[in-house]
């Protein structure tokens, strides 16, 4: 299998743009994590979905961060308007269950300026 | 609450030396608890987990963790380090009795081997 890829690996862009950060899950697994990591605050997880269901965006710091699985292939995370205290490396992870071990993506390094 | 500690923000060691990343945690119920590595501009990779059963869990490239209910602890271990085994570590644990939670990780050991 080809694991979780992510795109873009790198993202680069100016304070207020939009961003869209995407996933492609490994086939078959059935949860969907989003995380985001800083060497402040480490790995945090933002949301996960259960067959395509959001079930939990506590961890999502702002309104300003929004993420959408509308098919079992595919997932999006964006942030409208993005700010410099968004940069990160952002991962998404997928897994067959919640008890699995979950496969990570590479991540995409986020740059805001 | 669930929560997971990694006391050790670096562990050094010279290659051929058993290593120990340590890692205690703290749930409510029954544990899962689980160790990733992750090499630089990597995603985290999956080396071992404990579910139930023997204390002692053997994972990916000769690492092994003992599950430790008494001193609630899950310390990685490797009996002769490899120079390529540097790369940071973390432990993660959910409560295995909830299904709605998910995994929370540690803050991450940064293991260095040198030759």
């Amino acid at each position: 299998d080809a694991g979780v890829i992510q795109s873009p690996r790198h993202e680069v862009t100016e304070m207020g743009q939009e961003v869209t950060l995407r996933c492609k899950p490994i086939s078959g697994h059935d949860y969907l994590f989003w995380y985001r990591q800083t060497m402040m605050r480490g790995l945090e997880l933002l949301i996960y979905f259960n067959n395509n269901v959001p079930i939990d965006d506590s961890g999502m710091p702002e309104d300003r961060f929004s993420a959408k699985m509308p098919n079992a292939s595919f997932s999006t995370l964006k942030i409208q308007p993005s700010e410099p205290r968004d940069s990160a490396v952002y991962f998404c992870a997928s897994s067959l269950g919640p008890s699995k071990p979950q496969h990570f993506g590479d991540g995409t390094r986020l740059s805001i300026l | 609450a669930q929560s997971v500690a990694q006391p050790e923000d670096q562990v050094n060691v010279a290659e051929g030396n058993p290593l120990t990343v340590k890692c205690t945690y703290s749930v409510s119920g029954n544990p899962y608890l689980f160790w990733y590595v992750q090499y630089p501009n990597r995603g985290l990779q999956f080396l071992l987990k404990y579910i139930t059963g023997d204390n002692l869990v053997k994972g990916s490239y000769g690492f092994e963790a003992e599950f430790n209910k008494s001193q609630t602890s899950f310390h990685l271990k490797k009996p002769s380090a490899l120079v390529s085994d540097s790369a940071l570590y973390f432990c993660a644990v959910r409560e295995g009795d909830n299904a709605g939670n998910m995994l929370t990780f540690g803050g991450g050991t940064r293991l260095m081997v040198k030759p």
